[in-house]
């Protein structure tokens, strides 16, 4: 069953910040962000794993709460670049080889 | 260095045609993955290699599709008969190793079925 993000889409000014979620009705064992531009390959951002872990990837940073079951996204200080649409893929256990189930995705536009 | 790429990058197949999808990983990666991507939607899961060993083909929507990897190396896609449904972006993504770790995506066939 794949993961539910929210919002849908976010519109923002350059240097505002924005938070995406991604909820899983099951257990995780990890969680993976990627941002993907139109037409063009998706492209990795972070992976969280079980265990609470916070990371970080420039001015974008990522948690992962294991009990709630959700990873958010944190985009800080956002630039023309993060525009794109950002997919969080989950891994439902460490024997699942990679196989990711994703989110329909949030599709961020940020303007000058 | 080179990235993972695909071939075609469009394919436009009239109903009931057979196509084949190609995806060149990166040199050296163990794992290959293959997706498909529906408009306005995240990639789905389709099935999974390690070489040439397909361990996981749970994603693959009908016994129209087939997928392979002979050498451990190339993957073929390959979709018979093809329907309106079958229309979408195919995406490759080849990893390191087995497990959790970063896949590097290819920039996608766009298939679309006429």
């Amino acid at each position: 069953q794949q993961p539910v993000q929210s919002p849908q889409a976010v519109i923002l000014r350059e240097g505002e910040d924005a938070v995406i979620n991604c909820s899983s009705s099951k257990a995780l064992y990890s969680v993976h962000w990627y941002r993907q531009k139109h037409g063009e390959a998706p492209v990795f951002l972070m992976i969280l794993l079980k265990g609470g872990e916070q990371k970080g990837h420039d001015k974008i940073s990522a948690s992962f709460n294991e009990k709630k079951q959700q990873s958010s996204l944190y985009l800080t200080a956002s630039q023309l670049s993060y525009s794109g649409t950002y997919f969080c893929g989950t891994e439902p256990g460490s024997d699942s080889w990679g196989k990711l189930q994703f989110g329909a995705g949030t599709q961020v536009v940020v303007t000058p | 260095g080179a990235g993972v790429s695909q071939s075609p990058r469009y394919k436009v197949a009239k109903r009931g045609q057979d196509v084949a999808l190609r995806c060149d990983p990166i040199s050296g990666h163990v794992s290959l993955f293959w997706y498909q991507q529906a408009l306005g939607q995240g990639p789905e899961f389709l099935t999974y290699f390690q070489n040439e060993a397909q361990l996981d083909k749970s994603g693959l929507p009908s016994d129209r599709f087939f997928a392979e990897r002979p050498e451990g190396s190339v993957s073929t896609l390959k979709i018979q008969r093809t329907q309106q449904e079958d229309s979408a972006v195919y995406l490759c993504a080849s990893s390191t190793q087995q497990g959790t770790y970063e896949q590097y995506f290819g920039p996608g066939t766009r298939l679309t079925v006429t």
